[in-house]
Order: structure tokens, then C-alpha cells, then sequence
């Protein structure tokens, strides 16, 4: 059983320029989270999503971000107009219903 | 609003020697908590899920306990390895199911 997928795993962009960050969950669990680590920071939540639906955004900026999980394929992470603050590291986890998270490689993005 | 504090923010220890790591949080209606390993530059390893009904739960030469009244989670790691140097994380499922993290705890184990 596959862990948690995430690509890519670094991921340059310059400032004004689209992120897309995929993530695939483990095979049988119907919950993604999105988390974001920011340098020196703790991790902190942004969207938690099952198939077709954004159960929870209350974590996520409300401009220039926004997050799917469509019924085929992986969840997106997509954030527009980059700017420099959003260099991070973003972790995607899936689990079953109230069970344990399952954390990805995460992505690494770096905005010049 | 739940926030999670880990203490202490660093600790170095000799190789064999037993330690405890410390969590606490603010809320007592959680649905669980788990304790995380983060390496450098990497991603996330589960090391222990507690449910919110236990008390305890083992895995090897961990630990963990929970104590939902007081807010306290301990995390006890017995004969410590040089590879076991990690930043190790705490983090409650509060709500709407998300996990709220502490900034974690980091261990180096020194040969």
C-alpha cells in the first residue's frame, strides 16, 4: 500500500507566477488535509477536503488560494500570483474517517 | 480556540539515557492525539495515534500517555539512539477534524 503522494517535491516559481501542487491519498482513505509549514514555524492547517467536497477552509488565505479534491484524480492545491511570503513547505495527509493522518514528502516551494 | 504547547523546544541528551517530551493543550474535547517525527527537510512519520477514550499506547521503545482532564500528553522515548535526533511534534484532532500542531520539540541524542 503506496503512502501518501505528493508532487512535485521542489518547486520554484518567480513572483506573479501559478502553483500546483498535487497530492494523492493513501488507497482507501476519503479525507485529504492540506497543511502549510512556514521557516521556523509550526505546521499549520489550511483545508480539509473529501471527494468533491472543501469540508473546512477556515485555514486557508481567501485570495489567491483554493484547493479541489475531484472524484478522479488528485487533490490540488492551486495558488495564483505568487508572492514570497508563500515560500513554504506544504504537506498534504490523508486519512479514513476520524482515524489517524498520514503525512506526504510534502512539496517545497521556493518563490524568487 | 485550541492551541498546543510543547515543551521543551530543544533538548540534547547522551546516547542510552531515558527522556520525557512534553504537550499540553488548551481544549479538553479533542478526538485524538498524535505524536509525529519530523526529519530535516522531510515529511511527516506517525509514531502514535491515542484516542481520546485511552489512556496510553506503545509502540517499541515509545511511550505515550494522555491525560484529557489535565490537557497533558507525554511522550516517553526509553534508551535513546543517536537515531532518534528528530524534531518530534505533537498535534490534537479538535474540531472539524484538523489537527492543531505544537512548534515541537527537538531532540539530538549525542554518541
Amino acid at each position: 500500500n503506496a503512502g501518501v503522494m505528493q508532487n512535485p517535491r521542489h518547486l520554484v516559481r518567480r513572483r506573479g507566477q501559478e502553483a500546483r501542487l498535487r497530492c494523492s491519498p493513501m488507497k482507501g482513505h476519503s479525507h485529504v488535509y492540506w497543511y502549510r509549514q512556514l521557516p521556523e514555524e509550526g505546521l499549520k492547517f489550511m483545508v480539509y477536503l473529501q471527494k468533491e467536497n472543501i469540508i473546512d477552509e477556515s485555514g486557508m488565505p481567501k485570495e489567491r488560494f483554493s484547493a479541489e479534491f475531484p472524484k478522479e484524480g488528485p487533490s490540488i492545491l492551486r495558488i495564483q500570483q505568487v508572492v514570497r511570503g508563500d515560500s513554504a513547505a506544504y504537506f498534504c495527509a490523508s486519512s479514513p474517517p476520524q482515524g489517524a493522518e498520514y503525512f506526504g514528502p510534502g512539496t517545497r516551494l521556493t518563490v524568487t | 480556540k485550541q492551541e498546543v504547547t510543547q515543551i521543551p523546544a530543544a533538548l540534547s541528551v547522551p546516547e542510552g539515557e531515558n527522556l520525557v517530551l512534553n504537550c499540553s493543550f488548551t481544549d479538553s474535547a479533542i478526538y485524538n492525539l498524535q505524536w509525529f517525527r519530523q526529519d530535516p527537510g522531510k515529511g511527516l512519520t506517525s509514531l502514535l495515534l491515542i484516542q481520546s477514550s485511552q489512556r496510553e499506547q506503545t509502540s517499541g521503545r515509545l511511550n505515550a500517555s494522555l491525560d484529557k482532564s489535565s490537557g497533558r500528553s507525554t511522550l516517553y522515548i526509553a534508551a535513546s539512539q543517536p537515531g532518534d535526533s528528530a524534531t518530534y511534534l505533537c498535534a490534537v484532532k479538535h474540531g472539524s477534524e484538523k489537527l492543531v500542531f505544537g512548534k515541537g520539540t527537538k531532540l539530538t541524542v549525542n554518541p
